[in-house]
Order: C-alpha cells, then structure tokens, then sequence
C-alpha cells in the first residue's frame, strides 16, 4: 500500500515557466512533508520542507503548499531553470507522533524535465 | 567538509559472498541512515542509528547488519547476498530527524 504517491513519473517544463509537483498522501498521521531533489549518479539532496502547521512554506524560487483536507502538496518552481531539471522526491514523517526515521516514507518520484 | 561519503561506488558480487559498505560523515552528526533506491521506487531505509553505538532496523533491515562503533561512521554488511539485494544504496546523516545530508550512492549488483 502506497502511502505517499506521485502520479506523474514525469512533467516536462519550458524554461522560464512555472513547474509545479504533485504528491499525495494517504496516512493522515504524517504532519511533517519534506521534498528532496536528485540529480543522475548522485545522492538526494533536501530542498525544502513543510510542517502540518502551515500551508505554504517558501525559499527562493520553490514553495511547497500543503492542502492537509485534500492530503495533497505541491512544489512550485518559478521560474524554472535548466538545473532543475532533476528528479524529485516527496517524502512525508509522523514526527509529531515520534515516527522518528523509520516514518519517512518516500514517493517514487517525479522526473522534472526543463525544456530551453 | 567532504559532507557524506561512501565506500566502494560500485561493486559487483556473485551470490553468497559477503561485503561491508562504508559511510562517512564529517559534520558531526547524530544520526545516520541506510536507504536502498530500485528503479522505479522510492527509498526504502533499511538501518538508522541515533548516536555511537546504537542503530536500528527500518522497513526492510533482512539480509542487512549495520555497526556505528564511531560517531562518523556507519557501515552496512551483507553476510551473502542474494540478486534481489541488487540496488543502488545511499547513506544520509542529520543532527535530527528527517535525513538531510545524502551521500553520492554506491550501485550494488549481485550475480
């Protein structure tokens, strides 16, 4: 059972448009979503991330917006550039709940391509 | 600061045989993570510890021992591994959960 789901495998973009993710969840549990960006050949790297708390967290060009009655977040890159051509993970934890590392459960992740 | 490494890149093994995988960190974390990547899914963790000398199991520890004898390292054994422990496996270290920090991956094939 797949509790943190991205639809799309991938989502080709032009360059200087807005790219924008989709995750959705299923364990309503889960109150800390974080989104972690991987280049071919190497490690993931942490983008940003949203508590339960919030709606929208922002840091330069990418916001996450977490709709919690949907159990759906998105990111939004804008505008996007050709580095972000990446693949990007939605993860989500029950932290509050003390799920601790063995609660972050990851999407399978969304190829982003960045057309010139 | 060489951030997270890993140990070997790549490494091609026939059944049975055994192999440990180094990680290390250099920002003097707490916590350190195991996770295998398949195609097509998502990380699965298989060990994380919380401090030197503790570590425990995640979603799919089987096949897999971990040691974390110094704060910096975390190693990954295989006692004999199998074609389905094929994978490409990272290691990721944070001063508090979730992991933040990712090594650069080592891609495992077993024949």
């Amino acid at each position: 059972d797949q509790q943190v789901k991205q639809n799309s495998p991938s989502l080709s973009v032009q360059e200087g448009r807005i790219s924008i993710l989709n995750c959705d969840y299923t364990n309503s549990m889960f109150d800390y979503f974080l989104w972690y960006k991987k280049y071919p050949a190497e490690g993931p790297t942490f983008l940003i991330s949203i508590s339960s708390i919030k709606d929208k967290n922002e840091d330069g060009r990418f916001t996450v917006f977490l709709n919690k009655s949907a159990k759906h977040l998105s990111l939004h890159i804008v505008p996007s550039q050709p580095g972000d051509s990446a693949v990007y993970f939605c993860a989500a934890s029950e932290l509050g709940s003390g799920g601790g590392a063995d609660g972050l459960t990851f999407g399978k992740g969304t190829h982003l391509i960045i057309q010139p | 600061n060489a951030g997270v490494t890993q140990t070997p890149k790549f490494r091609v093994l026939k059944t049975g045989q055994s192999m440990t995988l180094l990680c290390a960190q250099d920002m003097n974390h707490e916590y350190m993570y195991w996770y295998r990547q398949d195609p097509g899914m998502g990380l699965r963790l298989i060990h994380y510890s919380v401090g030197e000398g503790t570590t425990a199991k995640g979603e799919v520890p089987d096949g897999y021992n971990v040691s974390r004898l110094k704060k910096q390292n975390f190693l990954l054994g295989l006692e004999s591994a199998a074609p389905s422990q094929t994978s490409v496996y990272f290691c990721a270290s944070s001063f508090r959960d979730p992991p933040r920090f990712f090594g650069p991956g080592t891609r495992l094939t077993v024949l």
